[in-house]
């Protein structure tokens, strides 16, 4: 079954502040991972699509890399704001590259403090 | 900038009672979407729609849910016996072409069954 694993769970962090969140996946075979960003009770909103050729893509603060060798995938953000906070969740379809089912990790909770 | 809208914002019914979810896809969107959030837990997915029929699904859409599209803007989700476990927020999502393109997602239907 394919597996979308993420960490930290959560992280606190001050506002300015750089932060790494991690991603591991298992589908095989690999079409796209995404990086979305949900604000608490709200839709989901894109923030990265990476494919297999690319293995770093920027978003503004937000910078995504992917290492398809060892199905890892990272979202940096950059000097961190008070409206960073949000749920950051890695997201890849379930069955390779024609499946329209997105799989979605649990997420990392991310708080920014003044 | 083009959205997704979804109404209700918040529905309450009671067990045993059908109940309806509606979306506005993007208008030059052609593949739709209904995943649903248990809260505290993952999006999960339950149904991918294009050329009105159902092009790909998940276990937990079972006969107790339908989708149509019954005109050319709105997409519905029918929920026919509702469950106290089928209390969760609801997202609508749709995207250009299919499994590679960006989906975007909707504010959601917060479902409360009682």
């Amino acid at each position: 079954k394919n597996q979308v694993e993420q960490s930290p769970q959560s992280l606190i962090i001050l506002e300015g502040k750089n932060c790494t969140l991690q991603c591991n996946y298992t589908v095989s075979p690999f079409s796209n991972l995404r990086w979305y960003k949900q604000d608490t009770g709200r839709g989901p909103v894109s923030l990265t699509i990476m494919t297999f050729s690319e293995n770093t893509k920027s978003n503004g603060r937000y910078t995504a890399t992917l290492d398809a060798d060892t199905k890892q995938s990272s979202l940096h953000i950059t000097a961190s704001q008070l409206s960073d906070s949000a749920s950051y969740i890695c997201v890849v379809p379930a069955q390779g590259a024609g499946s329209y089912q997105l799989t979605f990790g649990k997420g990392t909770k991310l708080s920014v403090i003044p | 900038e083009p959205e997704v809208t979804q109404t209700p914002s918040h529905q309450v019914t009671q067990m045993g009672q059908e109940v309806i979810l509606r979306c506005v896809p993007i208008s030059n969107h052609l593949y739709f979407y209904w995943y649903r959030q248990i809260l505290g837990q993952k999006v999960e997915f339950l149904v991918s729609f294009y050329n009105n029929e159902i092009s790909e699904k998940s276990e937990i859409f079972d006969d107790q849910f339908s989708v149509e599209r019954p005109d050319g803007s709105n997409f519905t989700l029918k929920i026919r016996s509702t469950k106290l476990e089928d209390s969760a927020m609801y997202f609508c999502a749709s995207s250009e072409q299919g499994a590679t393109y960006e989906q975007y997602f909707g504010p959601g239907t917060r479902l409360t069954v009682t």
